[in-house]
């Protein structure tokens, strides 16, 4: 099965440290979504792709966040500085065109934690 | 805009017993609408969606949820429980913006 392909699947961290996440999304799928998933807010859309445009990044933290595709094959998800709030699971999905045509598929997240 | 509400935190069940998880959506567009299951220490996995059609949908492991305009729900139903449906359920909405918006979740639980 086809799937999307996420590392670190965990990162431990101290503040004030760069962290970088990365997602390999399907192969031929062109949009490319970022979640964030804590027990207190459930799952966040941070920012998304469509052929490696950003469409909309307007859940994330603008000053410490940033979310880039260099290629078709990667897109990354930084954080700079790391702060303690930021601990959290984040989820890469990819899929097709329209969510209405396909949903999306998820991988099985970055466990990260700021210490 | 668009938003879930998944009505009920925890859902216990005994095994074999009917399962209804609920999910009322807002859209002010003809809204797609998405179950995903997700275990522990796991990704999020597609169990069902509505397009347009047919408004009782079938999907994967005994699950179908019917799309009731009236009622503007999504709810997730299976006959019969299993111990392995133990997991996190989340109901998600989308539309012509692609945004796919999730509900705060429901967890399952199921009892021998």
């Amino acid at each position: 099965d086809a799937r999307v392909t996420q590392t670190p699947r965990h990162k431990v961290t101290e503040m004030g440290q760069e962290v970088t996440m990365r997602c390999q999304p399907i192969l031929g799928h062109n949009t490319v979504f970022w979640y964030r998933q804590t027990m207190m807010q459930g799952l966040e859309l941070l920012a998304y792709f469509r052929n490696r445009a950003p469409l909309d990044d307007s859940g994330m933290p603008k000053d410490r966040f940033s979310a880039e595709m260099p290629d078709a094959t990667l897109a990354t998800l930084k954080i700079q500085p790391s702060e303690p709030r930021d601990s959290a699971v984040y989820f890469c999905a990819s899929g097709l065109g329209r969510t209405g045509g396909h949903g999306y598929t998820f991988g099985s997240g970055t466990r990260l934690t700021v210490v | 805009a668009q938003s879930v509400t998944q009505l009920g935190s925890h859902v216990s069940v005994s095994e074999g017993a009917l399962v209804l998880l609920r999910c009322n959506y807002s859209s002010s567009v003809p809204p797609y609408l998405f179950w995903y299951v997700q275990y522990p220490n796991q990704g999020l996995q597609l169990l069902l969606k509505y397009t347009t059609g047919a408004t009782l949908v079938k999907g994967i492991n005994g699950f179908e949820a019917e799309f009731k305009k009236s009622e503007t729900s999504f709810h997730l139903t299976k006959p019969s429980a299993h111990m392995s449906d133990a997991a996190e359920y989340f109901c998600a909405v989308s539309s012509n913006t692609d945004k796919l918006i999730f509900g705060t979740g429901t967890r399952l639980q199921v009892f021998p």
